[in-house]
């Protein structure tokens, strides 16, 4: 299967400061990656899809000035938090879609945020 | 009602028996249809994909699709205690090119040596 990398796996911020995810598609070209967020015990929800070269298109909810989204190549996509509050510490997990009829998304590794 | 539905269990089951995972969806033109396992800590991996009805045979695994009834279901024959862990459904939305994929709550497998 395609392989997707995401990283730092592991992360901690203070409030007030921002942290930068990284979504690579290894060995495929990505035009359109997603970004969602995991909670405990509960599924995955959406947050927003990341385009190559224009804005990303956030769920409803979702703060887009927290969660500033950055597609600048066809294999790289990028998520930077804006720590504010302990809530915001989740689990964040990239994915790609690989170009195809078939249309199943290929996950990063996810990252565990704790925001303290 | 939520878009995509499952029982979040645990379901369990004794090891070597067929654990059977089922899905329902609201989206009635929803075109396709994927079952992701996921690990304790872990990000989803993806165990297969289906689109027509009928059964779609992989190994141990069996997705079984049925559009009347807005119905996904996975078998998992001879089933591992390494088996144990959470069963995601999804399903793409409307826009199928759009590759947005809306996620049930998932069921937690227990397998029990």
């Amino acid at each position: 299967g395609a392989v997707v990398s995401q990283h730092p796996s592991w992360v901690i911020c203070k409030s007030g400061t921002s942290v930068k995810i990284e979504c690579r598609s290894l060995d495929f070209q990505a035009t359109t990656m997603f970004w969602y967020r995991q909670f405990p015990k509960q599924s995955l929800m959406l947050m927003a899809t990341s385009n190559e070269g224009s804005k990303a298109t956030y769920e409803q909810g979702v703060e887009k000035d927290k969660f500033l989204i950055n597609h600048a190549s066809l294999t790289l996509s990028t998520l930077t938090v804006t720590c504010a509050h302990p809530e915001d510490s989740s689990f964040y997990i990239c994915s790609a879609r690989r170009a195809g009829a078939t249309g199943e998304l290929f996950f990063g590794e996810g990252s565990r945020l704790t925001v303290l | 009602q939520k878009e995509v539905e499952q029982n979040s269990g645990p379901l369990s089951v004794p090891e070597g028996a067929i654990a059977s995972l089922n899905c329902t969806y609201s989206d009635r033109g929803s075109q396709s249809f994927f079952w992701y396992r996921q690990y304790s800590g872990k990000s989803p991996e993806l165990i297969m994909f289906i689109y027509s009805n009928g059964d779609k045979e992989d190994g141990r695994f069996t997705a079984q699709l049925n559009k009347a009834s807005q119905y996904v279901s996975l078998l998992i024959r001879d089933s591992q205690p390494s088996d144990s862990a959470t069963y995601l459904c999804a399903v793409n939305g409307k826009k199928s090119n759009t590759g947005k994929l809306i996620f049930g709550q998932g069921t937690t497998l227990q397998v029990k040596p």
